[in-house]
């Protein structure tokens, strides 16, 4: 079965800076690949998603994830954060066993 | 446009009620999810239906069943809560296994 590992519990950046959220996954071939945002008190929101072809994915609010298959690894960024991206992020894996398997989650703290 | 509808959204209960979790989609999606949240642990899947007329377990089933009425709704059921089943539980639903999943509110559940 697949597995998801968020590394990184709890990042804190300035508001401005650059972000970077680690993720990697455990699976003998190419899953789909997925990164989802939950803000507060909120459902999860898809941010973007990765099948096949192109391995940068462009996603909603300006964020960006990178697919390195020798890596294992889907990692999201964003150039330039804002106030409102403080919130949890959780990277998500499914394969073929018809569901997603979710990692623990990084919680981004904006700090002005 | 509602999405995944679920009810309620804050319970308690008392140790050994029983409740159920509704949850309603109105996107014609196949594939329905049961989720749990716990601080630190990510989305736990308790059950899923890949398709209309199938339920399967998840990682977490225990203390669970779940019915899919029809295509639109995915119940859980807690017969006898216990307070390891205070959580949130998201409801989310796919076009198909594995792609890309909608997600409910969410339900805030106390038992004490």
């Amino acid at each position: 079965a697949q597995s998801v590992t968020q590394p990184d519990i709890h990042i804190t950046v300035s508001e401005g800076a650059s972000l970077e959220l680690r993720c990697n996954y455990s699976y003998g071939a190419t899953p789909y690949l997925f990164w989802y945002v939950q803000s507060p008190g909120q459902g999860l929101q898809l941010l973007l998603k990765y099948f096949s072809g192109d391995t940068l994915v462009q996603g909603i609010k300006g964020f960006e994830a990178e697919f390195k298959r020798s890596q294992s690894s889907f990692n999201l960024r964003k150039p330039s954060v804002h106030w409102s991206d403080a919130a949890e992020y959780f990277c998500a894996v499914g394969a073929d066993d018809y569901k997603l398997s979710f990692g623990a989650g990084t919680t981004v703290t904006v700090r002005a | 446009n509602a999405g995944v509808t679920q009810t309620p959204k804050f319970q308690v209960l008392k140790t050994g009620q029983s409740m159920t979790l509704q949850c309603a989609q109105d996107m014609n999606h196949n594939s329905m999810y049961w989720y749990r949240q716990d601080p630190g642990m990510g989305l736990r899947l308790i059950y899923y239906s890949a398709s209309e007329g199938t339920t399967d377990k998840g990682e977490v089933p225990n203390g669970y069943n779940v019915s899919r009425l029809n295509k639109r709704e995915f119940s859980l059921r807690l017969e006898s809560a216990a307070p390891s089943q205070t959580s949130v539980y998201f409801c989310a639903s796919s076009v198909l296994p594995n792609t890309e999943a909608f997600f409910g509110q969410g339900t805030r559940l106390t038992v004490v």
